[in-house]
């Protein structure tokens, strides 16, 4: 079974670095892109950026370039998200999925829940 | 960067048919944007339905359908049933690589 399980809630403070993780089972790693999708409270899904595990090629929303890293570790089947400095405006669910084809996205990540406040 | 546009939100009747589009901010949808379609519930993750404009993924009832109609992607739920009270999202594929998600579209079944 394909499989993605994603690492627990975090509680932050604005100015702290985070890195979050997605774990892959159940296919090879290597051979599908994992895209983050962002959800803040109340809000609709933004598609944040994407990695290849097999090369750790990434592309990233524009509107998300430069605010986030994401990168991808074959050898343990795992994907992350990080943040250098968090901020308040970071608050949000945010979901991992792998992408089978062209453009869908397929499983999802049960999603991490990120909350950030002083 | 393009925005892409869903309904707000609409209503149908248990048994009745909608259609939920997904459009583009400047210019037409295609099938080489690849739309996908997802629904989300409370609290839960995504779940996918469509794919590559028409492919139903697997499990997903046959009362859900995707197509082009005119210059944006649709999803056509036939039959609604109260489960399908949901919101549903789109994804375009916009080049290099990079997908845009709609806004989302509140669907309610009274």
């Amino acid at each position: 079974e394909v499989q993605l399980v994603q690492s627990g809630a975090e509680v932050k403070k604005p100015g702290d670095s985070l890195k979050i993780s997605c774990k892959a089972s159940g296919y090879f790693f290597t051979s599908y892109w994992i895209a983050w999708v962002r959800q803040m409270p109340g809000k609709g899904l933004e598609w944040m950026g994407i990695v290849y595990p097999g090369d750790s090629d990434t592309r990233y929303s524009p509107a998300f370039q430069g605010q986030v890293t994401i990168s991808a570790d074959k050898s343990i089947s795992t994907a992350y998200l990080q943040w250098s400095s968090l901020k308040a405006s970071d608050t949000a669910m945010y979901y991992c999925a792998r992408r089978p084809g062209n453009n869908w996205f397929d499983p999802w990540g049960q999603g991490t829940l990120v909350t950030v406040s002083s | 960067q393009a925005v892409v546009t869903q309904e707000p939100s609409f209503s149908v009747s248990p048994g009745g048919t909608v259609t939920i589009t997904c459009g583009l901010s400047s210019g037409s949808v295609s099938t080489n944007n690849y739309p996908s379609w997802y629904q989300q519930t409370p609290g839960q993750a995504p779940r996918t339905l469509i794919d590559s404009t028409n492919t139903r993924s697997s499990g997903v009832p046959d009362r859900f359908s995707g197509s082009i109609l005119g210059n944006k992607a649709a999803l056509t739920i036939t039959g609604a049933q109260a489960d399908d009270e949901s919101d549903y999202y789109c994804v375009l594929h916009m080049g290099s690589g990079i997908s845009v998600f709609g806004g989302g579209t509140k669907l309610t079944v009274l």
